[in-house]
């Protein structure tokens, strides 16, 4: 059983399209998060929801909008794709406390042509 | 000011050899955790290890070893016996307790183990 699947894996689109990318966890966690890592491989946060609420909403671009309909779900839509969205997105989620880390889902290398 | 620092953007070893990835952090924070992340090339993110601000003890989980100095803000990894599998990206991060809804990453470090 995948704790955290994220779908699909790759993801290869034009300029200009809308695109989601689908979360879940079947770990009964309480947070979810989307992250986007770079061609640097820099890790860097998007958003994060709590029980299907918006917690953390870092400097995105608006065409990115994130969905929750339940705690066990996170989605993320994008709008106009560009070219330097190209990058992995990493859904991930945890237990709210300092002492446990994230588990990740397997990514999803989007590529924007 | 940078939550957390790794120095060392590539680092090489020899097949068996051990070796240490550095990683230092910032919080003003009594409460916190110190995570490191393994990603291989094939892309997916594996946790290795955890140490907690009040754990008296390095962590240690088979051939990953936490090296863990408080006052010098430090969660140092260790690898023993390194194997060529261990070859990949190493990301330190940290989760801090007043506001554990953030996760920390520095900006990772490629080991590259020569046979």
């Amino acid at each position: 059983d995948t704790a955290v699947s994220q779908t699909p894996k790759y993801l290869v689109t034009q300029m200009g399209n809308d695109k989601s990318i689908k979360c879940e966890q079947n770990l009964g966690h309480d947070t979810m998060y989307w992250y986007k890592q770079d061609s640097k491989k820099f890790l860097k946060i998007m958003f994060s929801y709590n029980n299907k609420e918006l917690i953390i909403n870092e400097t995105v671009p608006n065409r990115f909008s994130p969905k929750s309909p339940d705690k066990a779900h996170l989605n993320l839509h994008i709008n106009s794709l560009e070219l330097g969205d190209s990058a992995v997105y990493f859904c991930a989620s945890s237990r709210d406390s300092f002492k446990k880390g994230y588990t990740f889902g397997s990514g999803t290398r989007l590529t924007v042509v | 000011a940078q939550k957390i620092t790794q120095t060392q953007p590539g680092m090489f070893v020899q097949e068996k050899e051990a070796v240490t990835l550095d990683c230092t952090y910032d919080t003003s924070d009594q409460s916190y955790g110190l995570f490191w992340y393994k990603q291989p090339s094939s892309g997916e993110m594996i946790f290795l290890i955890y140490q907690g601000s009040y754990d008296e003890q390095n962590a240690t989980e088979g051939r990953y070893s936490l090296n863990f100095q408080k006052a010098r803000k430090s969660a140092n990894l260790v690898i023993s016996a390194s194997q060529l599998g261990d070859s990949a990206m190493y990301f330190c991060a940290m989760r801090e307790g007043y506001n554990f809804n953030k996760f920390y990453f520095g900006s990772g470090t490629k080991l590259n183990v020569k046979p």
